[in-house]
């Protein structure tokens, strides 16, 4: 297992459109969380998943975001008619029920 | 709800020698884990070292140490032997935890950049 993988790397977008990120866990991990960090910022909690069932969501992730862990494994964030302050590193990070979180490299998503 | 502040945006320091970045959070809770991140230009973020609030002793992780004064809220890192390396963004962070389980998230300062020069 070579970490957690975030896919794609970058992303830019029209505003307006919709655009959806992938996260692959660690394999036996099972919680799954998902970060914003804008430029020089740090990160802000979206979401969290433990397993398939989504226990925690900020009140950042407005109702044009959604994510979803279907089988407890990947995990995927969509955003809908994206908006330029939508434009952000999103972080993926799993962990086992305890601490001990591994991030991911993050998708930069630029909305122009 | 848990705020933490980094009050130093940018930080520098000479190759071999010591610095400490300083992080003061706010909470209610009483059991808790503080961590510090390591952020290195577009890399990804990894644990430095973590503290558990129940504990007195301060974490040490080589040359990375930690100064967690409970009660003050305050949780410092000490970088000694600065290495060019360490040239990053570094974050300190929170998180709720009950009964040895975590809540999960984490509350993240804003960070602080520092540069080792050589």
């Amino acid at each position: 297992d070579t970490g957690v993988s975030q896919n794609p790397r970058h992303k830019i977008t029209k505003r307006g459109q919709n655009v959806t990120f992938r996260c692959d866990p660690i394999s036996e991990h099972n919680r799954l969380y998902w970060y914003r960090q804008t430029l020089g910022q740090g990160p802000e909690f979206l979401t969290y998943f433990q397993n398939e069932a989504q226990l925690e969501k900020s009140r950042l992730l407005s109702d044009r975001f959604s994510a979803e862990r279907p089988k407890g494994s990947f995990s995927t964030l969509e955003i809908q008619r994206t908006e330029q302050g939508d434009s952000a590193m999103y972080l993926c990070a799993s962990s086992l029920l305890n601490y001990g979180y591994t991030f991911g490299s993050g998708t930069r998503l630029t909305v122009v | 709800a848990q705020t933490v502040t980094q009050s130093q945006p940018e930080m520098s320091v000479q190759e071999a020698e010591t610095v400490t970045l300083s992080c003061t959070y706010d909470t209610s809770e009483n059991n808790y884990y503080l961590f510090w991140y390591k952020q290195p230009p577009s890399r990804q973020m990894i644990l430095v070292i973590r503290q558990e609030a129940y504990k007195q002793q301060n974490a040490t992780e080589n040359r990375f140490s930690v100064n967690f004064q409970k009660a003050a809220k305050s949780f410092s890192l000490k970088i000694s032997d600065s290495q060019l390396g360490d040239t990053a963004m570094y974050f300190c962070a929170f998180m709720r935890t009950a009964g040895g389980t975590s809540y999960g998230k984490l509350t993240f300062g804003q960070g602080t950049i520092l540069t080792v020069h050589p």
